[in-house]
């Protein structure tokens, strides 16, 4: 069955360190986004691609990055981790541009110390 | 203000209860309506989906929206403790990215 998968489920690091979390897809959608989900806030975009070497800024982009060289996967990169981006961090596939089903991952939980 | 308000609840009731869970909003373009549930730990699903205004029912849930007052509404009938999770509710307008926005989420707790 098709899925969209996400790793590592738990990450705890220090403030300064570069941490990368890995978003893998097999639908084979074009449409990749990343979610972070904070008490009080609700789930808030951070970056999105429509497909391959495509790459946008959501609304809390400061301080994440993405590439993306293939359809299955979008990594998502801090560059220095900091203690506001302690959350919990969902990726999500959708299969094209126009509004429909988003599918979302399970979820990475990350504690920046 | 937020385009999309939400209250985080937590909304506690006796199984059987009918249950209404509300968004409101203000942005005068959102068209596409949708619901989804947040199990613990787990991910969003979709529930529900509607365009424009009106009603959608699939089997114990209706989803309405309002748009002249820009309000919309999930009612969950027979609520059974397998309801239990937060619900989402998320929208988005016509044309450009289409990608949603999502209020912050209602907690609902179904106790047998």
């Amino acid at each position: 069955d098709a899925e969209i998968t996400q790793s590592p489920r738990h990450k705890i690091t220090e403030t300064g360190r570069q941490v990368t979390l890995a978003c893998h897809q097999t639908w084979n959608h074009n449409n990749m986004f990343w979610y972070r989900q904070d008490l009080g806030h609700g789930l808030r975009l951070i970056h999105y691609s429509y497909g391959v070497q495509d790459t946008n800024k959501g609304e809390v982009s400061d301080g994440y990055s993405v590439s993306r060289s293939n359809t299955e996967d979008l990594p998502l990169t801090l560059e220095s981790a900091a203690s506001s981006q302690t959350s919990v961090y969902f990726c999500a596939s959708s299969e094209s541009r126009a509004p429909n089903e988003q599918f979302f991952g399970p979820g990475t939980r990350l504690t920046v110390l | 203000q937020k385009e999309v308000e939400q209250d985080p609840g937590p909304l506690s009731v006796p199984e059987g209860a009918i249950v209404s869970l509300n968004c409101t909003y203000s942005n005068s373009a959102f068209q596409y309506f949708m619901w989804y549930r947040q199990y613990s730990r787990k991910g969003p699903e979709l529930l529900m989906y509607t365009y424009s205004s009106g009603n959608k029912e699939d089997g114990r849930f209706t989803a309405q929206v309002d748009k002249s007052s820009k309000y919309i509404s999930l009612f969950i009938r027979d609520s059974q403790p397998s309801d239990s999770a937060t619900y989402l509710c998320a929208m988005s307008a016509q044309g450009g990215s289409y990608i949603p926005t999502f209020g912050r989420g209602t907690s609902l707790i179904v106790h047998p």
